[in-house]
């Protein structure tokens, strides 16, 4: 298997663009998870889906970001508008169970 | 609640020194315990787990024993390689919720 896919793996934007993180899970895993990781806050749990449907988004920092899962195959999380603070790296995971979590690459976003 | 103390790196040591990373934890229950290893540029790897007490986890010479009289899983090899510098998270999981992180420990070995 390829294991969990990110892209893309660099973003660099302009306060206030749309920004789209895209991330493909390993086939059969039913669990999908979105982190944030800075130096400031560490490994931050953003929205965890488990078959498609969004379980626990209390991490989400606020309205500006969101994030769907239209199949078991993709999903995608979404910061519009983007702001500086919002620079960090992302990550994807997927797992078969909650306790055990196989992540991606990471997309790094740099907002200017 | 949960939560996962790690100690605060950097943590530098010479190629072969003996590595400890201390892992305390806080959970009602019994927890799974984890430790994932995140090298530059990449996302998080599982390196070990344990499930219950005593139980010792290990891969590629690292190993952390599940102490609960003393609520700890702290992590040692006994011979580290340049290869090992990485960041190196304490995680727990409990009764099906999330995964709780350490805030990680960055290990830098040098020749």
């Amino acid at each position: 298997d390829a294991g969990v896919i990110q892209s893309p793996r660099h973003e660099v934007t302009e306060m206030g663009q749309e920004v789209t993180l895209r991330c493909k899970p390993i086939s059969g895993h039913d669990y999908l998870f979105w982190y944030r990781q800075t130096m400031m806050r560490g490994l931050e749990l953003l929205i965890y889906f488990n078959n498609n449907v969004p379980i626990d988004d209390s991490g989400m920092p606020e309205d500006r970001f969101s994030a769907k899962m239209p199949n078991a195959s993709f999903s995608t999380l979404k910061i519009q508008p983007s702001e500086p603070r919002d620079s960090a790296v992302y990550f994807c995971a997927s797992g078969s169970e909650v306790k055990t979590q196989y992540f991606g690459p990471g997309t790094r976003l740099l907002v200017l | 609640g949960n939560s996962v103390t790690q100690m605060e790196g950097p943590v530098t040591l010479s190629e072969e020194a003996f590595l400890t990373i201390n892992c305390t934890y806080t959970a009602t229950g019994y927890p799974s315990l984890f430790w994932y290893v995140q090298y530059p540029g990449e996302g998080l790897q599982l390196l070990l787990k344990a499930t219950k007490a005593d139980d010792k986890g290990s891969n590629k010479g690292f190993e952390a024993t599940y102490r609960k009289e003393t609520t700890s899983f702290h992590l040692e090899k006994g011979s580290v390689q340049v290869s090992d510098s990485a960041v190196y998270f304490c995680a727990l999981n409990n009764a099906g919720n999330m995964l709780t992180f350490g805030g990680g420990t960055r290990l830098m070995v040098k020749p």
